[in-house]
């Protein structure tokens, strides 16, 4: 089965910019989408490779996929995007719908 | 505004069923997908299935394949989601989600499962 692969938790200062990773086979020849979730809350939708960003979602939130790796930039973190971060894709070859383990961003 | 409201909180015992609801408005019910996740305390997000609700076609994933049957109500827009035999591994919030990129989300069901 396809496998996903997230760090677990960054943490960064105000300001910064978040690189969140997501690893699988061949990821850049796939469509991923990333989804940020706030404690208590349902997850968000916050980029598609295929469909970019929600009208909702602010300009510094921005991805790109090449090669094995997938990347979920945020530009001038803020205390706001303290919460779990999740990559997603669709497999294929198994037909199943396949999510990362989650990376907890934490804004010091 | 599309919105995917979905039914109340549920306690099983174990070996039991659960069915919970997901009524979407707001947009052309029949054009989107509807997908079920899940997310076990303090874990991460689980594809479980979706439907196709033009057609009724279902696909999903393996670890439940056998367990789990998600149907749908076009009359009144409303997706279904049964689990048979639960656990206490079945305790988890359940989401529905539509289409493909999961553009927008339920806001959870609870299943608490008891000994």
């Amino acid at each position: 089965s396809y496998v996903l692969t997230q760090p677990p938790s960054v943490s960064l200062a105000p300001g910064e910019t978040a690189r969140l990773t997501c690893g699988g086979n061949n990821i850049g020849n796939k469509g991923v989408h990333w989804f940020q979730q706030r404690p208590g809350q349902a997850p968000v939708l916050v980029f598609s490779s295929d469909t970019d960003r929600p009208s909702r979602i602010p300009e510094r939130v921005s991805g790109s996929t090449s090669g094995n790796t997938a990347t979920l930039i945020i530009s001038r973190v803020e205390a706001g995007d303290e919460a779990d971060y999740y990559c997603q894709v669709w497999d294929s070859t198994s037909d199943q719908r396949v999510f990362g383990g989650g990376t907890k961003l934490t804004v010091l | 505004q599309v919105q995917l409201v979905q039914s109340g909180a549920e306690v099983k015992k174990l070996g039991a069923s659960v069915r919970i609801s997901c009524k979407a408005s707001g947009y052309n019910f029949p054009y989107y997908y509807i997908n079920w996740v899940r997310q076990a305390p303090g874990q991460g997000l689980e594809w479980l299935g979706e439907i196709t609700p033009t057609t009724g076609a279902t696909t999903y994933a393996q670890k439940f394949r056998g367990r789990i049957t998600v149907i749908t109500d076009t009359s009144t827009s409303t997706v279904y989601m049964h689990l048979t035999n639960v656990t206490s591994e079945d305790t988890a919030i359940y989401y529905c989600s539509r289409g493909g990129d999961f553009d927008f989300w339920g806001q959870g069901t609870l299943v608490t499962v008891s000994p």
